[in-house]
């Protein structure tokens, strides 16, 4: 099984600022690499797979990045609607598909 | 519009056993590899069941193995989780969610809202 780690746990921003968000494998997933966004009292909506591709309706100031075994979720400029807690999780060797622990994305 | 909607979710006895549903719609579920997921209170995402289109193909993790069966009916829409042999571990919302028609990019593309089981006596 596929070990997923995220970084940090918690992330502390103000908005308009930039958020960078870390999730590593424990072997390499290629870039089969997807990040999840979840609110409070909600279910996770899908916001990139193959590491980079944003799906439908995300917007442009979400980017992912890497490959192999070292993945970064960047927030170029956060807005209030952006506070949540992100999931990144392989697909590359399943079952079973393994999540990180999450990062919560909170105000500062 | 892709619209899922879990469904039979509520306080059952350890021991004891619940079945849930899931909705589909907006979508041609017969095409379309099924999943149930679950997240217990504070926690994260944990991958529990996987069924493919024509139900030919099941995978179960560990932590249900035995106690869960995923099952669907694609002329009703809909895909179901048995649960039985209920743990006070299994309290958790529940949700099924969509893989997409790609077999090479089985990610979570769409998800329902969730369905909450508690296991308490």
């Amino acid at each position: 099984e596929i070990v997923m780690t995220q970084s940090p746990a918690t992330l502390s921003v103000s908005p308009g600022e930039r958020a960078t968000l870390s999730c590593r494998a424990s072997q390499s997933v290629s870039s089969k690499l997807a990040w999840y966004q979840q609110k409070p009292g909600q279910a996770p909506r899908l916001l990139m797979y193959g590491a980079s591709t944003r799906a439908t309706g995300v917007p442009a100031r979400f980017s992912g990045s890497g490959s192999g075994t070292e993945f970064t979720l960047t927030i170029s400029s956060l807005q209030s609607e952006d506070f949540a807690v992100y999931y990144c999780q392989q697909y590359n060797n399943w079952p079973p598909w393994t999540f990180g622990q999450g990062t919560k994305v909170e105000i500062k | 519009e892709v619209q899922l909607v879990e469904s039979g979710g509520g306080l059952v006895q350890p021991g004891g056993s619940l079945r849930l549903s899931c909705a589909a719609s907006g979508f041609t579920f017969n095409r379309h590899s099924m999943n149930w997921l679950r997240q217990a209170p504070g926690k994260g995402l944990e991958w529990l069941s996987y069924i493919n289109d024509n139900s030919g193909t099941i995978y179960y993790a560990d932590s249900v193995k035995g106690r869960f069966t995923i099952s669907r009916d694609n002329a009703k829409n809909s895909l179901f989780l048995q649960m039985n042999s209920l743990r006070d571990e299994d309290t958790a919302m529940y949700y099924c969610a969509r893989l997409p028609l790609s077999y090479f990019d089985p990610f979570f593309d769409y998800w329902g809202q969730g369905a909450l089981v508690t296991v308490s006596s």
